[in-house]
């Protein structure tokens, strides 16, 4: 089954605890995001990744890092989160296809709720 | 930049049509749609690439203006399944999707 995975999905963790959050998609897909979600200000996008070891900053990326060694993984890295990255946090992955006719479906997964006290 | 998306939220009865609306002030070369549920990761309806395309799913459809930047959602006889929140986003490409802050749509009996 096509999936993309996180882990943990839930988290409650203290001020300035390094942390990281996984994610894994199993479509050989080489496109991969990471989206936080906000009540009133819908999913921003922190940080992106075009393939192996290529990544780049999205409209949030304060705070974060991100690392891209093998295509199926993308884990989201809080060196030293604060209150502020209390989000729901979404991993997605992508992929263009050339058929029929042009495609681009982006598949997330099911979601990390994150709390910072 | 965002694409704005409008209404915030729209409350119907079941049977009711609804329209959602998304306009960029960046040109547009393709327009997303995204359904969420509450707890749950937003599932694709569909993608719009070209201008004045419209395409359909069950008895949703999305038209696309590319000259207005623009593009619309349409909801036909909603049911109750077509409750949550419904989010627009462009881009498309290797940098992933920029979304609308998203609109609030509730079906009631």
């Amino acid at each position: 089954e096509a999936q993309v995975t996180q882990n943990p999905r839930y988290l409650i963790t203290v001020t300035g605890k390094k942390l990281t959050v996984t994610c894994s998609q199993n479509m050989n897909h080489e496109y991969m995001s990471w989206y936080r979600q906000d009540p009133g200000l819908g999913l921003r996008q922190i940080y992106y990744s075009m393939n192996v070891e290529v990544t780049d900053k999205g409209d949030v990326p304060e705070g974060y890092k991100v690392s891209r060694k093998e295509k199926r993984n993308f884990p989201l890295i809080l060196e030293s989160p604060s209150p502020n990255q209390t989000s729901l946090y979404f991993c997605a992955s992508s992929q263009l296809h050339f058929g029929a006719g042009l495609t681009y479906e982006q598949y997330f997964g099911p979601g990390t709720r994150l709390t910072v006290t | 930049q965002q694409p704005v998306q409008s209404p915030q939220a729209v409350i119907l009865r079941e049977g009711e049509d609804a329209v959602i609306n998304c306009s960029s002030s960046k040109a547009l070369y393709s327009v997303h749609w995204y359904r969420q549920k509450h707890g749950e990761a937003p599932v694709f309806l569909m993608i719009l690439l070209k201008g004045g395309e419209q395409k359909g799913h069950e008895k949703i459809s999305a038209s696309f203006n590319e000259k207005k930047q623009q593009s619309s959602l349409y909801l036909t006889a909603s049911q109750l399944s077509y409750s949550g929140t419904y989010f627009c986003g462009t881009g498309g490409g290797a940098d992933g999707l920029t979304f609308g802050k998203g609109t609030h749509l509730i079906i009631q009996p």
